[in-house]
C-alpha cells in the first residue's frame, strides 16, 4: 500500500487568488493523478502528473488554470489559479499501487471554498 | 467511450443485506473496483474484481460479469457506520487512472 500526505486539508480563499496543494507519497510511484470532486458528485480526473515531463490534462482542464509540478517520484503539487466560487470542491491526489499497478490510493483531500 | 452507471441513493435497515449495482459500457476494462467514501473523507478501497465471479471479504462481497458489463457490491449485516457513498470504478489497464461512477449514497436506518 501507499501512504499519501496531502495538505492543506482545507482552505477558504478569496476569488482571484491561487492555492497550491501538495501531495507527498511514502514510496516512489510512476503515476500520480489529481481529481476534483464537486459537492455531491463523484471524482473527475483533472490530470496525470508525470515525473520529468508535462502533466497530461483531461478534456475541460487546462494547464493555465491547474498548473501541476512533479519534481520527483514521491511529490506533486496542483495549483488552482485565479479562483472563482465554481472552483469550490474537494481536490484529491491519487497514486496506483506499486505492486499491482491497479489499485488506487488517495490522499486525505483538500476541501477548497472560494468566496 | 466509458460510461459507468449506479443508483444515486439507497436506503436499508440496520442488520439487513443491501446490493448496490453498477453497469458499465466500455471496452478494455481491466478490472472493476469498489470504494467507500464517508462524507468529507477520501475514498477507501473495498474490493477489486478482474475475473468473473464473486469475491468475498468479510461483510462485503463484490461480483463481476464481464460479458454483461455488470458488477454489484453486497453488504451484509448492515451497520450504521456503513452509511456512506459507494463508488464503482473501472481501470482500463495498468498505469491508467480509474474512471469513477457517480457513486451511490447509502443510508442505513435503525
Amino acid at each position: 500500500s501507499a501512504v499519501i500526505s496531502q495538505k492543506p486539508s482545507r482552505d477558504i480563499c478569496q476569488r482571484g487568488t491561487s492555492l497550491t496543494i501538495q501531495c507527498q507519497v511514502d514510496s516512489q510511484v510512476t503515476m500520480m493523478f489529481w481529481y476534483r470532486q464537486q459537492p455531491g458528485q463523484s471524482l473527475t480526473l483533472i490530470a496525470t502528473a508525470n515525473q520529468g515531463s508535462e502533466a497530461t490534462y483531461e478534456s475541460g482542464f487546462v494547464i493555465d488554470k491547474f498548473p501541476i509540478s512533479r519534481p520527483n517520484l514521491t511529490f506533486s503539487t496542483l495549483t488552482v489559479s485565479n479562483m472563482s466560487p465554481e472552483d469550490s470542491s474537494i481536490y484529491l491526489c491519487s497514486v496506483l499501487g506499486a505492486d499491482s499497478e491497479t489499485e488506487a490510493f488517495f490522499g486525505q483531500g483538500t476541501r477548497l471554498t472560494v468566496v | 467511450g466509458q460510461n459507468i452507471d449506479q443508483p444515486t441513493e439507497m436506503t436499508a435497515t440496520e442488520g439487513a443485506i443491501v446490493q448496490i449495482n453498477c453497469t458499465y459500457q466500455t471496452s478494455g476494462f481491466n478490472g472493476l473496483f469498489w470504494y467507500q467514501q464517508h462524507a468529507g473523507e477520501a475514498p477507501t478501497f473495498l474490493s477489486y474484481n478482474v475475473l468473473d465471479g464473486l469475491e468475498e471479504k468479510g461483510r462485503f462481497s463484490s461480483f463481476l460479469s464481464r460479458s454483461k458489463g455488470y458488477s454489484y457490491l453486497l453488504l451484509k449485516e448492515l451497520q450504521m457506520k456503513d452509511s456512506a457513498s459507494y463508488l464503482c470504478a473501472g481501470a482500463l489497464s495498468g498505469n491508467t487512472p480509474l474512471v469513477f461512477g457517480k457513486g451511490t449514497r447509502l443510508s442505513v436506518i435503525a
